[in-house]
């Protein structure tokens, strides 16, 4: 069984600091990953994926992730936090044999001014 | 080029009422899903469709049912409502295969069961 772990439903960090979202994935087969974004009263937008080409992958807004095979992580980062990168993000994983997609519970982000 | 659309975007609902949510996408995509977005719950999968006729169970089935007459549509009836089936409601589709792999999502619908 597939799994997605995001550590920290809630991360606070002030405008211009450094921006991390942990994701951890289980998966006994090569998986794709995802981070999706969403704004309040909006549905879900694709930031990044990772589909086993480059292991960093760069996304809309400045966003990027690093894929990890050894720790089965694909973490989000943004160097310099802006006051609308407050949202809530999904970390996913599609694997191909199970025909699903498998959701973090998601993380929170509040950007402090 | 509309995406995935959803209507309605906002429902109420009196116990043990039925009603259909309508999703509907352009891209000919052969993978759809609906989803439910609870707080503290992420997103459920309810069921899903990976093609024309061919539909199937995710996590929280129990209370819906759906079909898939077409690539184009991915109609989710809930049966008899209840108060637990108060949610917000995503429908996302997807082309299979490779670097294609990546949903678009509707906007949601909002239900309220009283």
């Amino acid at each position: 069984a597939q799994s997605v772990t995001q550590l920290g439903s809630h991360v606070s960090v002030s405008e211009g600091a450094l921006v991390l979202l942990r994701c951890n994935y289980s998966s006994s087969v090569p998986p794709y990953l995802f981070w999706y974004v969403q704004y309040p009263n909006q549905g879900l937008q694709l930031l990044l994926k990772y589909t086993s080409a480059a292991t960093l992958v760069k996304g809309i807004n400045g966003f990027e992730a690093e894929f990890k095979k050894s720790e089965t992580s694909f973490h989000l980062t943004k160097p310099s936090a802006h006051m609308s990168d407050a949202a809530e993000y999904f970390c996913a994983v599609w694997v191909e044999t199970g025909n699903q997609f498998y959701f973090g519970t998601g993380t929170s982000l509040t950007v402090i001014p | 080029n509309a995406g995935v659309t959803q209507t309605p975007k906002f429902q109420v609902l009196k116990t043990g009422q039925s009603m259909t949510l309508q999703c509907a996408q352009d891209m000919n995509h052969e993978y759809m899903s609906w989803y439910r977005q609870d707080p503290g719950m992420g997103l459920r999968l309810i069921h899903y469709s990976v093609g024309a006729g061919i539909t199937d169970q995710g996590e929280v089935p129990n209370g819906y049912n759906v079909s898939r007459s077409t690539t184009e549509d991915f109609p989710l009836r809930l049966l008899s409502a209840a108060p637990s089936q108060t949610s917000v409601y995503f429908c996302a589709s997807m082309s299979l295969g490779g670097l294609n792999y990546g949903y678009t999502f509707g906007s949601g619908t909002r239900l309220t069961v009283v």
